[in-house]
């Protein structure tokens, strides 16, 4: 199983809401991310978590609040966004880079709108 | 800051011809590159990586070139197919960071 699950494929929100974005990994993959996409554009990294514990965070606004509840998920949890913050979210996976280096593998992503 | 860069950001090519895609990266301490293709409303899907000890690398119907001297990486695709056609992102990262830096991207597409 390489497969990167993410849920809901689609979210709409408005900018008072609370609402939280999954991902799923059954590789044994001890690394996992979330990146923000906008359209035509790059991904841009926002967070990493090796062993259930964040590592990085690229100074991402407090209004996302990630969570790794065990090894195989990934929860970003939204609250009070902006509609610049409507994009593409990205959830990947990896083995952890020590002797070596791994690709992450990616999810379908999360087309969030913000209204 | 440094970053990763494409030549070119379009790229058109007949069907069954072979495309060449090029990517120039600045930081000297990157030793691992990634080539992805992520599709319309598609997640990036992986293509194939080569270390900083290696200069060429194959795979089935794509090859990825990496010239360290002159810090450029390119990804060639073989007789290329409409199925082909997507964004395709190179991808740095240094030494044991697993922090990612994509490209700009690259949209091929592939005329009948």
């Amino acid at each position: 199983d390489t497969e990167v699950t993410q849920t809901p494929k689609h979210l709409v929100m408005g900018m008072t809401n609370k609402k939280s974005l999954k991902c799923e990994q059954h590789m044994g993959h001890r690394a996992m991310y979330w990146y923000k996409q906008k359209a035509k554009k790059p991904p841009e990294l926002m967070f990493v978590y090796s062993y259930e514990k964040l590592s990085i965070n690229e100074s991402v606004p407090s209004r996302f609040s990630p969570e790794c509840p065990n090894s195989s998920l990934l929860n970003l949890h939204l609250h009070a966004l902006q509609p610049e913050d409507s994009a593409l979210y990205l959830c990947a996976s990896s083995q952890v880079a020590s002797a070596g280096l791994y690709e992450q593998y990616f999810g379908p992503g999360t087309r969030l709108t913000v209204t | 800051g440094e970053s990763v860069g494409l030549h070119l950001p379009t790229l058109s090519v007949q069907e069954g011809d072979n495309s060449i895609i090029n990517c120039a990266y600045s930081n000297s301490a990157s030793d691992y590159f990634i080539w992805y293709k992520q599709e319309s409303g598609k997640g990036p899907q992986f293509i194939i990586d080569i270390r900083s000890n290696m200069d060429k690398r194959q795979g089935q119907r794509v090859t990825v070139l990496l010239n360290k001297t002159v810090k450029h990486l390119s990804l060639q695709i073989a007789a290329t197919q409409p199925g082909d056609s997507a964004v395709y992102f190179c991808a740095e990262t240094p030494g044991s960071a697993r922090q990612l830096t994509f490209g700009s991207g690259t949209q091929l597409t592939v005329l009948p």
